[in-house]
C-alpha cells in the first residue's frame, strides 16, 4: 500500500474553532488531494497540489485553506469551522497520470 | 464542464452470480484516464481497475472486467462470480488534465453502493 497517512483519523470540535487536517506521503508523490465526501455526493475535490508551494482551488474549496510546505505534507485548515463542513475527509497522492491512492480518511465532526 | 454519472444508487447480487455497475461521462477531451475504485465498510479506498482511453480493449482484473464505450462515453463494471467480500460502495472516476496547471484532476461519480447477497 502507498505510504499515507491522515491524521487524526477522528476529530469532534465545536463551530467557530480552527481546524487542521494532516497528510502525510512517503512515496515523494508530486500530486496531493483533499476531499470531502458526503451522502450523495461521492467524493468533491477541495484543494489539489501539484508541488511544493504550489496549490489551486477544487470546486468545494470555499472555507478551507491548504499549505504544502515540503514535499510529505499537505495541511489542510478549515479557519472557523462550520456544521456543514462535518465530513469524511480523504488525501489521496499520484504521479502524473498513475491512479490516484488514498489514506484512510479522517471523520469529522463539527457541532 | 465534465461530469461523472453514476444512475444506479444501490443494487444487490446474489453471491457467485455476476453483476454490472454503469457508469457515464462527459468529456471533450480524446485522452483521459477512467477507473473504478471499491469502498468496502472499512472506509478504505481501493482501486479496482484503470482503463486508458486510447485503448480499445477493455481492462480485466480477475473476476473484474470493464466495457468501455468511447464512443458512448459509457464504462461498466462487470463483477464475475460475486463474493461477499464483494460488498462495497463503487465510485467510477474520470482523470483529466487541468488546462491551467497542467496537473491531473479526478472527478467522481456519487458511487453506487452494491449488496452481495449470501
Amino acid at each position: 500500500d502507498a505510504g499515507i497517512t491522515q491524521s487524526p483519523r477522528h476529530k469532534v470540535t465545536e463551530t467557530g474553532t480552527p481546524v487542521t487536517l494532516r497528510c502525510h506521503q512517503t512515496e515523494n508523490h508530486r500530486y496531493m488531494y483533499w476531499y470531502r465526501q458526503d451522502p450523495g455526493h461521492g467524493l468533491r475535490l477541495i484543494h489539489y497540489s501539484y508541488g511544493v508551494k504550489d496549490t489551486d482551488k477544487g470546486e468545494v474549496s470555499d472555507g478551507y485553506s491548504v499549505s504544502r510546505s515540503k514535499t510529505e505534507d499537505f495541511l489542510l485548515t478549515l479557519e472557523s469551522a462550520t456544521s456543514s463542513q462535518t465530513s469524511v475527509y480523504f488525501c489521496a497522492i499520484s504521479n502524473s497520470n498513475q491512479p490516484q491512492h488514498f489514506g484512510d480518511g479522517t471523520r469529522l465532526s463539527i457541532l | 464542464a465534465q461530469t461523472v454519472t453514476q444512475s444506479q444508487p444501490e443494487m444487490s447480487v446474489q453471491e457467485a452470480e455476476t453483476v454490472t455497475l454503469s457508469c457515464t461521462y462527459d468529456t471533450s477531451e480524446n485522452n483521459y484516464y477512467l477507473f473504478w475504485y471499491k469502498q468496502p465498510p472499512s472506509r478504505q479506498m481501493i482501486l479496482v481497475i484503470r482503463q486508458e482511453a486510447y485503448k480499445q480493449q477493455n481492462a480485466t482484473e480477475n473476476r473484474f472486467s470493464v466495457n468501455f464505450q468511447k464512443a458512448a462515453k459509457s464504462f461498466s463494471l462487470k463483477i464475475s462470480d460475486s463474493q461477499l467480500g464483494d460488498t462495497a460502495m463503487y465510485f467510477c472516476a474520470f482523470m483529466t488534465t487541468s488546462s491551467t496547471s497542467g496537473t491531473y484532476k479526478y472527478i467522481f461519480g456519487t458511487g453506487t453502493r452494491l449488496k452481495v447477497l449470501a
